[in-house]
């Protein structure tokens, strides 16, 4: 069965530096999302991006965050100048149309030191 | 909130009894979704729901939807020791098919 790869499982970063979370959605959905999940709170929607560009952001996702879709096969998150409070994991979620429910990624640990 | 909320937020039952597992919403919906985690790991697709459904089916799994209420329930039935997770309805709203929104969960615990 098709899968949602998320690269690295787990990223330790000091305060202040910069991460790029990767994932490689499956290949012929058209949608594609970041969620967060701070440990033990419900799972946030962060960014959907359709058709090469940002379809709907959250409040959360202001201008530390950015997505891209470099090359037609990976989808990646960017966190500049990360704080404590971006601890979370991360999961990325591709779907065919939101008509037949998304598929996640295993996630990314992302830990702020 | 436009927000599914989930009910029970917790629920432990004997292995082999049936679960259900509610979700109530605010906005008129596209369709309803119900995931299951694992302590940790990401989050599985279990059965989607349109609007202009009433129930579905899928294995041990039963979904209801009440548009009218702003409800859907989930039935697992039979369970089993890896049934133990956290489950999440999440809502697709109407005109508005760019994101799900999750609820926050019910825990469920399968005692054996």
């Amino acid at each position: 069965e098709p899968e949602v790869t998320q690269t690295p499982s787990h990223q330790v970063t000091q305060m202040g530096q910069e991460v790029i979370l990767r994932c490689v959605p499956i290949s012929n959905h058209l949608y594609f999302y970041w969620y967060r999940q701070i440990l033990g709170q419900k799972v946030e929607f962060l960014v959907s991006f359709y058709n090469n560009e940002i379809s709907e952001k959250s409040e959360i996702f202001d201008d530390q965050f950015s997505v891209e879709r470099p090359d037609g096969s990976n989808f990646t998150l960017k966190i500049r100048s990360t704080k404590l409070e971006d601890s979370a994991m991360y999961f990325c979620a591709s779907s065919h149309t939101s008509d037949y429910g998304y598929t996640f990624g295993s996630g990314t640990r992302l830990t702020v030191v | 909130s436009q927000q599914g909320e989930e009910d029970p937020q917790a629920l432990s039952i004997q292995e082999g009894e049936n679960a259900t597992m509610n979700c109530s919403y605010k906005t008129s919906i596209n369709n309803l979704q119900w995931y299951r985690q694992n302590s940790g790991r990401g989050l599985v697709h279990l059965i989607l729901i349109r609007s202009n459904e009433r129930e579905k089916h899928s294995g041990r799994l039963r979904v209801t939807l009440d548009t009218s209420k702003k409800s859907s329930s989930l039935l697992i039935t039979a369970s089993r020791a890896a049934d133990t997770a956290s489950y999440f309805c999440a809502t697709v709203f109407m005109n508005r098919d760019d994101k799900i929104i999750f609820g926050k969960g019910t825990r469920l615990h399968i005692l054996p």
